[in-house]
């Protein structure tokens, strides 16, 4: 187990409702990236936070956002949800400047219907 | 454009032989690239990295092997084992801030 916790483990919502998914980082991380991970693919870098601020980000729409908190877990937000989003969310806690120490959580899998 | 994909999306293999999993980058800025083991309702748990100015690294049963000239990376597990059935994705490490994953290549150990 890596120490990396995520909630809900899985959610089921309906079209143009909105969504919040958490994570925990592993002790000593300060950096937290999000990843969509839709059925049968890797994993599509989402953003990246550190110290409470997003620090890159990748080819999603503005309607996906997060937040990192002083204890350095984050929150992913996603509104007006729509079918295509229907996958399973990870998160990676990592140390600043270590990308190959990035430790999975165990996802959220979020079904949009 | 920046992308990594696998030749193989299914490997099968008899349990004690040597598998061979390979991977595609395009993106001659990379500094290393890493292989990830996927369990089914688990996160990518990681397996070996290694840096584009190695050839070769070699951890516990696994060696990654690297390509540059054809930007080629491959992953062989020596012994393969039940336990060692999973999903195994290649990623590219363009910054610091993200990782690029290819689609993934399932491997199914048999008796």
């Amino acid at each position: 187990e890596t120490g990396v916790t995520q909630s809900p483990t899985h959610l089921i919502k309906t079209r143009g409702q909105q969504v919040t998914l958490r994570c925990s980082s592993q002790s000593g991380h300060n950096t937290v990236s999000w990843y969509q991970q839709a059925l049968g693919q890797g994993p599509q870098f989402i953003f990246q936070y550190y110290r409470e601020e997003e620090n890159g980000r990748g080819n999603f729409p503005p309607r996906f956002s997060g937040l990192q908190f002083p204890n350095y877990s984050s929150e992913l937000n996603v509104n007006a949800l729509e079918l295509d989003d229907s996958a399973l969310y990870l998160c990676a806690s990592s140390q600043a400047g270590q990308p190959k120490e990035q430790y999975f959580g165990p996802g959220t899998r979020l079904t949009v219907t | 454009g920046e992308s990594v994909g696998l030749h193989l999306p299914t490997l099968s293999v008899q349990e004690g032989d040597n598998s061979i999993i390979n991977c595609a980058y395009s993106n001659s800025a990379s500094d290393y690239f890493i292989w990830y083991k996927q369990e089914s309702g688990k996160g990518p748990q990681f397996i070996i990295d290694i840096r584009s100015n190695m050839d070769k690294r070699q951890g516990q049963r696994v060696t990654v092997l690297l390509n540059k000239t054809v930007k080629h990376l491959s992953l062989q597990i020596a012994a393969t084992q039940p336990g060692d059935s999973a999903v195994y994705f290649c990623a590219e490490n363009v910054n610091t801030d993200k990782l690029i994953f290819g689609t993934g290549t399932r491997l199914q150990v048999f008796p």
